[in-house]
């Protein structure tokens, strides 16, 4: 079956940066790209970008150009996300999430969530 | 980026009465519309897909419809499971974007 393992929480500085991964079994992990969403508390979810675990290709919400790097490793099956200049509204739980079909993102498996804190 | 709008934020409704869910589009997104069902504490779960698809293991009672910019997430008799909040999320042109949310709770 289809299972997404992600890293424990992580708390942080202001102006650290953390990375987050999503460990993929149960399926060709080359065949579905991995998106990230996350959520802040009480808040909905936000999507933050994907990248095909084939090729390495990304797309990146706006909003967290320049601050975040999606990556993958295809020997483990792990895809990874790294987010820098940590400020304290990125507190927020981080989801990675994979595809009920191949080339979409309609997030049929997801992990269990990862908390990330940045506090001073 | 394109704005999903759903409405309304909070809806009241009585077990076994239907609930209907809206969520629209700032520009067409086709029927590249997925709604989310989430409960406190869990991941997001897939309920319909291509505006209409029910994903494997939802019951019928949900369905969803339309295309374009309006969107409809309809469940036809609520269960006391179904109380939980609901995202829509336009997933078009690789930079997804999701609605804020509705809150569906017990009447």
């Amino acid at each position: 079956q289809v299972q997404l393992v992600q890293s424990g929480a992580e708390v942080k500085k202001p102006g650290a940066s953390v990375k987050v991964s999503c460990k993929a079994s149960g399926y060709t992990f080359t065949s579905y790209g991995i998106s990230w969403v996350r959520q802040a508390p009480g808040q909905g979810l936000e999507w933050m970008g994907w990248i095909s675990a084939y090729n390495g290709n990304t797309n990146y919400a706006q909003k967290l150009q320049g601050r975040v790097t999606m990556t993958t490793d295809t020997s483990t099956s792990t895809a990874y996300m790294e987010l820098r200049s940590l400020r304290s509204d990125d507190t927020a739980v981080y989801y990675c999430a994979r595809g009920v079909e191949m080339a979409t993102t309609t997030l049929g498996y997801w992990g269990q969530g990862t908390l990330v804190t940045v506090s001073s | 980026e394109i704005v999903m709008t759903q409405s309304p934020a909070t809806l009241s409704v009585s077990p076994g009465e239907r609930a209907t869910l809206s969520c629209r589009a700032s520009q067409s997104v086709s029927s590249n519309l997925a709604w989310y069902q989430q409960k406190p504490g869990q991941a997001p779960r897939l309920l319909i897909y291509g505006a209409s698809t029910r994903a494997t293991g939802i019951p019928a009672r949900f369905s969803g419809s339309g295309s374009g910019t309006e969107f409809t997430l309809t469940i036809s008799s609520l269960q006391s499971e179904d109380f939980a909040v609901y995202y829509c999320q336009q997933y078009n042109n690789w930079l997804d974007t999701f609605g804020q949310g509705t809150k569906l709770e017990i009447k």
